[in-house]
């Protein structure tokens, strides 16, 4: 089945370092991919997405692009803040299949300190 | 953007009795939500896919009769731990699917569930 393949952590920054947080995925179909944070004691956000090859998602200075050739959606942000400290999980689903949950990688902290 | 709320944040049961946890989006309607559960440090793993005015649909290895899921409306979810054991212990999270534009699913804030 489908799977998703994400670097282990945890990740230590400091402040305005660079970032790249590895993501791989399995799939049979033409799947959506995301990123989703969750910041310490709260809920999964979506950070951002992309839903077919070579697009790129972004936001907040987080960017990831899909790449079909080599199955990956690398996260990276050119300089991390301490607020960026969380937990980054990538994730893939079938968005034109209504039934289909999003399938989650293990996920990857990040700690940046100051 | 969507709303989807939890209800409770977090509760604490004694073992052998049984816990509602319910999911609501606020601002669309969700035929289809998801519950998940997230062990300490670990990736969400998920539980049943909760179809309105249907049977939910259960992942492999997770047992229908001690998570018993109940999707009565557009908008509300529930899903109730029967006897429930400390090793249910867990953060239970909710999705919702919006029906509508680019299908995103939207996620509850979570449910700390202690069973002592």
């Amino acid at each position: 089945g489908d799977s998703v393949t994400q670097m282990e952590g945890p990740v230590t920054l400091s402040e305005e370092a660079f970032l790249t947080i590895n993501c791989t995925y399995t799939a049979t179909g033409y799947p959506s991919l995301f990123w989703y944070v969750q910041y310490p004691g709260e809920g999964l956000q979506l950070l951002l997405k992309a839903t077919k090859a070579d697009d790129k998602g972004s936001n907040k200075g987080f960017e990831a692009t899909y790449r079909k050739e080599t199955t990956s959606f690398h996260l990276e942000k050119g300089s991390v803040q301490v607020s960026d400290s969380a937990v980054y999980f990538c994730a893939l689903s079938d968005l034109n299949q209504a039934g289909t949950a999003l399938i989650f990688g293990k996920g990857t902290t990040l700690s940046v300190s100051s | 953007g969507a709303v989807v709320s939890q209800h409770p944040s977090w509760v604490i049961c004694k073992s052998g009795t049984s816990v509602k946890i319910e999911c609501r989006s606020l601002d669309f309607q969700a035929t289809t939500m998801f519950w998940y559960r997230q062990f300490p440090k670990q990736s969400l793993m998920l539980m049943a896919t909760s179809n309105e005015g249907s049977k939910a649909t259960y992942e492999q290895g997770v047992e229908k009769d001690k998570f018993l899921i109940n999707h009565a409306s557009l908008t509300l979810s529930t899903l109730t731990v029967t006897s429930a054991h400390p090793e249910d212990s867990s953060f239970y999270i909710c999705s919702a699917r919006d029906q509508r534009g680019a299908r995103e699913q939207y996620f509850g804030p979570g449910t700390r569930l202690t069973v002592t």
